[in-house]
């Protein structure tokens, strides 16, 4: 139980296009999803949170109109990279946490996506 | 906020030696630690995770030891093999927090 499907796995894209990230939770309902960015041999960067039904929450120096994120049902969010550009070139990662129960604090991330702007 | 520190970046050991990484969080409402393994261009997996209520937690090879009063946690990999090869993160939250708090990753490599 417990998956987390992110798609696409890879994307290549023209500077000044926008891109958009799909998380999903297949098997259980996520009130709370997160977006993390990751560069190469680095930590995991959290972006923000994402709630269902409400505006996301973000991490400062994130900026908000760049990365769109929308959290329309229990089971997706969208993270929207907007007029992309080189250095928003990243693997970008999501997580989604139960909204209930003992293990209200684990997060099952999903497999990324690899973001690559020319 | 929280703030953990994770110790060594890089560790290097031969094939069935232990390997032990360590983490210190600063915020002493932090009851939630788990750990997570990332191989190359995967997703992070959670291998363990320990909760304030216990100082030891074991699952085969693996083990977790938490020092409340210290306030750091450590992993210990024993008989260590190849496939374990791998980015190791620590993380700690806290009961109703939003997010977790991410170390910053140490790369074991075990030797064949």
């Amino acid at each position: 139980g417990a998956v987390v499907s992110q798609h696409p796995s890879r994307v290549i894209c023209k500077s000044g296009t926008s891109v958009k990230i799909e998380c999903r939770s297949l098997d259980f309902q996520a009130t709370t999803m997160f977006w993390y960015r990751q560069f190469p041999k680095q930590s995991l960067m959290l972006m923000a949170t994402s709630n269902e039904g409400s505006k996301a929450t973000y991490e400062q120096g994130v900026e908000k109109d760049k990365f769109l994120i929308n959290h329309a049902s229990l089971t997706l969010s969208t993270l929207t990279v907007t007029s992309a550009h080189p250095e928003d070139s990243s693997f970008y990662i999501c997580s989604a946490r139960e909204s209930q129960g003992f293990n209200y604090n684990e997060q099952f991330f999903g497999p990324g996506t690899r973001l690559t702007v020319l | 906020g929280e703030n953990v520190e994770q110790h060594p970046s890089t560790l290097s050991v031969q094939e069935g030696d232990s390997a032990v990484i360590k983490c210190t969080y600063s915020d002493s409402a932090s009851n939630y630690f788990p750990w997570y393994k990332q191989e190359l261009g995967k997703r992070p997996q959670l291998i363990i995770d320990i909760r304030s209520n216990v100082g030891e937690k074991k699952d085969q090879r693996i083990a977790v030891t938490l020092n409340k009063t210290a306030k750091h946690f450590s992993l210990h990999i024993t008989e260590t093999q190849p496939e374990d090869s791998a980015v190791y993160f620590c993380a700690a939250s806290w009961t109703g927090a939003n997010n977790l708090f991410f170390g910053t990753g140490t790369r074991l490599t075990v030797i064949p």
